[in-house]
């Protein structure tokens, strides 16, 4: 199986502030890599597919990007409803397999 | 709107089995299949397996063959996901999630709200 390494685990900033996350593949998974926003008692939600891609309706200030082993996701300037735990999923191959999650806060 | 409507939480006793329900709407069932992920409290997401809606194809983790078994009724546009031997580490909330129908390995852009099972004696 792919073991996917998020870091860190938890993080609180600023509104306003620029926020990055980085995920690692235990192999290279091209650019088959997703995010996932998940608040407290809900669903995931996709927001990022194929490493760089921004799903429909999500807001300009999330991106991301990366290749092979190596992916990063950013809030521009960290909003209030962004608060959530964000999770990098590859789909390389199966199983798919989710990165440990990193909790967002505000400062 | 796409819209997948899960059936409510459950209580079962350790080597039970559950079956939970998973309801489209807003789009044609068998165009696309059905993941099911569960995430225990705390824990991050766990895929299981999945189902092509069209024609009934499955494949499951490794970790739940023999476990699991993920059937659909396409006349009701629902899938179901049957767990069997519960125990305690089951306790968890089950998702199920929209994937394309003819390719396992893709993003999952729609999501149920989820059932809780909780696995007790």
């Amino acid at each position: 199986d792919i073991q996917m390494t998020q870091s860190p685990s938890s993080l609180s900033s600023s509104v306003g502030d620029r926020v990055t996350i980085t995920c690692q593949a235990s192999q290279d998974i091209s650019s088959y890599l997703n995010w996932y926003q998940q608040k407290p008692g809900k669903a995931p939600k996709l927001v990022i597919s194929g490493a760089s891609n921004l799903e429909i309706g999500v807001p300009s200030r999330f991106s991301g990007s990366g290749s092979e082993t190596d992916f990063s996701f950013t809030i521009s300037s960290l909003q209030p409803d962004d608060i959530a735990t964000y999770y990098c999923q590859q789909y390389d191959s199966l199983p798919l397999t989710f990165g440990g999650g990193t909790k967002v806060e505000i400062k | 709107q796409v819209q997948l409507v899960q059936s409510g939480a459950d209580v079962k006793m350790p080597g039970a089995s559950v079956t939970m329900s998973c309801k489209a709407s807003g789009y044609t069932f068998s165009d696309y299949s059905i993941h099911w992920v569960r995430q225990a409290p705390g824990q991050r997401p766990e895929w299981m397996g999945w189902i092509n809606t069209g024609n009934g194809n499955t494949k499951y983790s490794q970790k739940f063959q023999g476990r699991v078994t993920i059937t659909r009724y396409t006349p009701a546009g629902t899938a179901f996901m049957e767990l069997s031997g519960l125990r305690s580490e089951d306790t968890a909330v089950y998702y199920c999630a929209r994937g394309w129908r003819d390719i396992i390995v893709v993003p999952l852009d729609y999501w149920g709200q989820g059932t809780l099972v909780t696995v007790s004696s």
